[in-house]
C-alpha cells in the first residue's frame, strides 16, 4: 500500500538556527498535508498543498511540495523555543474524499535556547 | 466551529480488562469519524473509519472494536485489553480536507 518516508527523525537545532523536514512517496500524491504535535499534545492541522511545485509560507514555516508530487517539505526559519514538537506530513489514502489519511513517522525537534 | 471530547485524558488498565473510550462531537452533522492510535514517539495509524451511524470499517486487524451508536458519538473499545494495546489514542473528525483530533486518550496496559 501507499506509504510515506519522512526524515530525519529527529533534529536538535540550537535557537535561531534553520530546520527542514522532508516527506517522500513512491507513488505521485495527490496532495499532501503537514501537521504538528506539541509533546503531550494532539496532532493539529498546519497546511495542505495541492499543486505541482506549490509553495505555501506561513510566517517562519515555508511548506513545498515537488514538482513531480512525490515529495513535500517544511522548512522553519529562525527557529524558535515554541517550534518544539513533533511535525508530521500526511496522505490521502485512497482517491475518494474519506479523509482517511496515512502519516509519516514525524521529526521531532527539539530547540535549544 | 466543531469540537471533539474524548475521555479520559489517562487510563491504566490492566491486562486482561475490558476497554471503553468514547468521543463525541460538536458543531458539525454526519461527521465522517477516525480513531487513530499513536506508538510511543511514533506516527498516528488509523484503527477505524465511520462515515455514518453503525457504519464502522476496519483498517487493521486487532484486539479492538469500533462503534457508532449516534451521529456525533464515536466508542473505541476491547474485550480483553493486552500489552500491546498500550499507546495514544485519538478519535478524529474529517474538516474540509483535514483531520480534526481530540485530546487523546493515553492509554497504559500493565
Amino acid at each position: 500500500g501507499q506509504q510515506v518516508m519522512q526524515i530525519p527523525q529527529y533534529q536538535h537545532v540550537q535557537e535561531g538556527e534553520d530546520f527542514t523536514t522532508y516527506c517522500n512517496s513512491s507513488t505521485t500524491l495527490s496532495n499532501i498535508q503537514w501537521y504538528k504535535q506539541r509533546p503531550g499534545g494532539h496532532p493539529v492541522f498546519l497546511i495542505q498543498l495541492v499543486k505541482s511545485g506549490e509553495v505555501k509560507k506561513q510566517k517562519r514555516l515555508t511548506f513545498q511540495f515537488g514538482e513531480a508530487k512525490k515529495n513535500s517539505s517544511l522548512h522553519i526559519t529562525a527557529t524558535q523555543t515554541t517550534d518544539v514538537g513533533t511535525y508530521f506530513c500526511a496522505l490521502s489514502r485512497d482517491s475518494g474524499n474519506t479523509g482517511k489519511l496515512i502519516f509519516g513517522q514525524g521529526t521531532t525537534l527539539q530547540v535549544k535556547p | 466551529s466543531q469540537t471533539i471530547h474524548q475521555w479520559p485524558a489517562t487510563l491504566v488498565q490492566p491486562v486482561g480488562s475490558p476497554l471503553s473510550l468514547e468521543c463525541t462531537v460538536e458543531g458539525t452533522s454526519n461527521p465522517n469519524l477516525y480513531w487513530y492510535r499513536q506508538a510511543a514517539g511514533r506516527g498516528l495509524q488509523l484503527l477505524f473509519y465511520s462515515v455514518g451511524i453503525g457504519q464502522i470499517s476496519s483498517e487493521v486487524p486487532q484486539n479492538l472494536s469500533a462503534s457508532r451508536p449516534q451521529d456525533r458519538q464515536f466508542i473505541l473499545s476491547s474485550k480483553k485489553l493486552l500489552l500491546s494495546d498500550s499507546g495514544f489514542y485519538l478519535c478524529a473528525c474529517q474538516r474540509v480536507a483535514e483531520a480534526f483530533f481530540g485530546q487523546g486518550t493515553r492509554l497504559t496496559v500493565v
